[in-house]
């Protein structure tokens, strides 16, 4: 199916790590994406990972990629109250297509 | 560079009738996107232009569903005889590559809000 997968709720401490976890279905995706969404806001792109490769870290975000299992990850080191929003995975299907599938949102909620 | 804007930021609209929304993406990109999101949901695809033409159709846009990008600029989304099913959030975004290939990186607007009552 068309599905990318999320879990709906997470709740951290703040200076914890968050995990947050995606399943896609395509193996054929190119591209995979990381984006938050404050309540009010638009969409922010926090990061991306090619296909190709297995891990990317930029600052306190890693992206983990599974590409056996379509896994994808996004480890927030160090977590803040800022970081509280709803974060969604996407991908990009294929070559030649700039169709992108988005997950249902995973909402991160960092208590003080 | 000001962003992505979307007008107007809410529609509030009886069943059955046409609205039509606009989005001006950041100047100079070439590619316009266009996703509908429900509540509790993310972006669903509907539509995307790379300069004036639009390559690529979502079968969520149904025929009540047309978009334009005239020049290659500004985009419009218009929603003919609207269903309550059409309430949702309609979001645009814009980015910029170079030739045919590579990843893009896409700036949102805040998005439109339609009712129908």
């Amino acid at each position: 199916g068309e599905d990318v997968e999320q879990s709906l709720f997470l709740s951290v401490r703040e200076g914890d790590s968050s995990v947050i976890n995606c399943t896609y279905t395509d193996s054929s995706s190119t591209y995979l994406y990381w984006y938050k969404q404050e309540p009010g806001a638009g969409l922010q792109l926090l990061t991306y990972i090619f296909s190709n490769m297995d891990m990317k870290q930029d600052q306190r975000l890693t992206v983990l990629l599974n590409k056996k299992d379509k896994h994808l990850s996004l480890r927030i080191a160090d977590t803040q109250t800022g970081d509280s929003a709803i974060y969604f995975c996407a991908e990009r299907r294929g070559s030649g297509t700039y169709k992108y599938i988005f997950g249902t949102g995973t909402r991160l909620k960092v208590l003080a | 560079d000001t962003g992505v804007s979307q007008d107007p930021r809410h529609k509030i609209t009886k069943r059955g009738q046409n609205v039509t929304f606009r989005c001006d993406p950041i100047s100079e990109h070439n590619r316009l996107y266009w996703y509908r999101q429900t509540l509790g949901q993310g972006p669903e695809f509907l539509t995307y232009f790379q300069n004036e033409a639009q390559l690529e159709k979502s079968r969520l846009l149904s025929d009540r569903f047309s978009a334009e990008r005239p020049k290659g600029s500004f985009s419009t989304l218009e929603i003919q005889r609207t269903e309550q099913g059409d309430s949702a959030m309609y979001l645009c975004a814009s980015s910029f590559i170079p030739g045919t290939s590579g990843t893009d990186t896409q700036y949102f607007g805040p998005g439109t809000r339609l009712t129908v009552l």
